[in-house]
């Protein structure tokens, strides 16, 4: 059972352009979302979180949007550099738990 | 900044054998985890440990996966009769309470 998902496995953006990534949560009792980064051989480090009293959060080129009705949120670059060309996983939890549930991750090509 | 430490990075083993992964987490983090990702898929959670004890496990943890945090420093997982299947990047992480986990760069396991 898939509690995190993000359906797109790939994305390409133009260098200095906006990279979009979209992850759909099915457990209305997730309170807390994060996003990692992943580089190859590397293990996943952290860029960004959310709490689910919170609808945005920002942190220099890194906006993550939280739409709790449609259990939705999404992670914004802008601009984006060649450098954040990575595999973004998103990820949730319980404030009950202490489990996060990740999703499969999509794959960030900048393009210069 | 502090990091987790994983050794080896790349371990191969013979189906059936023991393999142990050895992790040294954050000196003040207070939550361990294991998770993996198996080629391709999500990053799956398998184990949290608090206070000597494991705290959730997943179903993929099963009888042949054990941990242990034998002398306050390190943080083992061990797979006593590994399988093909087994065979992922195995993640050891930390955090201090439910927020943001910190992972290590992870051991590559190969079970031939």
């Amino acid at each position: 059972d898939q509690q995190v998902k993000q359906n797109s496995p790939s994305l390409s953006v133009q260098e200095g352009r906006i990279s979009i990534l979209n992850c759909d949560y099915t457990n209305s009792m997730f309170d807390y979302f994060l996003w990692y980064k992943k580089y190859p051989a590397e293990g996943p480090t952290f860029l960004i979180s959310i709490s689910s009293i919170k609808d945005k959060n920002e942190d220099g080129r890194f906006t993550v949007f939280l739409n709790k009705s449609a259990k939705h949120l999404s992670l914004h670059i802008v601009p984006s550099q060649p450098g954040d060309s990575a595999v973004y996983f998103c990820a949730a939890s319980e404030n009950t738990g202490n489990q996060f549930y990740f999703g499969t991750g999509t794959s960030l090509t900048v393009i210069p | 900044e502090p990091e987790v430490t994983q050794t080896p990075s790349h371990q191969v083993t013979q189906m059936g054998q023991e393999v142990i992964l050895r992790c040294v987490p954050i000196s003040n983090h207070l939550y361990f985890y294991w998770y993996r990702q198996i080629l391709g898929q999500k990053v799956e959670f398998l184990v949290s440990f608090y206070n000597n004890e494991i705290s959730e496990k997943s179903e993929i943890f099963d009888d042949q996966f054990s941990v242990e945090r034998p002398d306050g420093s390190n943080f083992t997982l061990k797979i006593r009769s590994t399988k093909l299947e087994d065979s992922a990047m195995y993640f050891c992480a930390g955090n201090r309470d439910n927020e943001k986990l910190f992972f290590g760069s992870g051991t590559q396991l190969s079970v031939l």
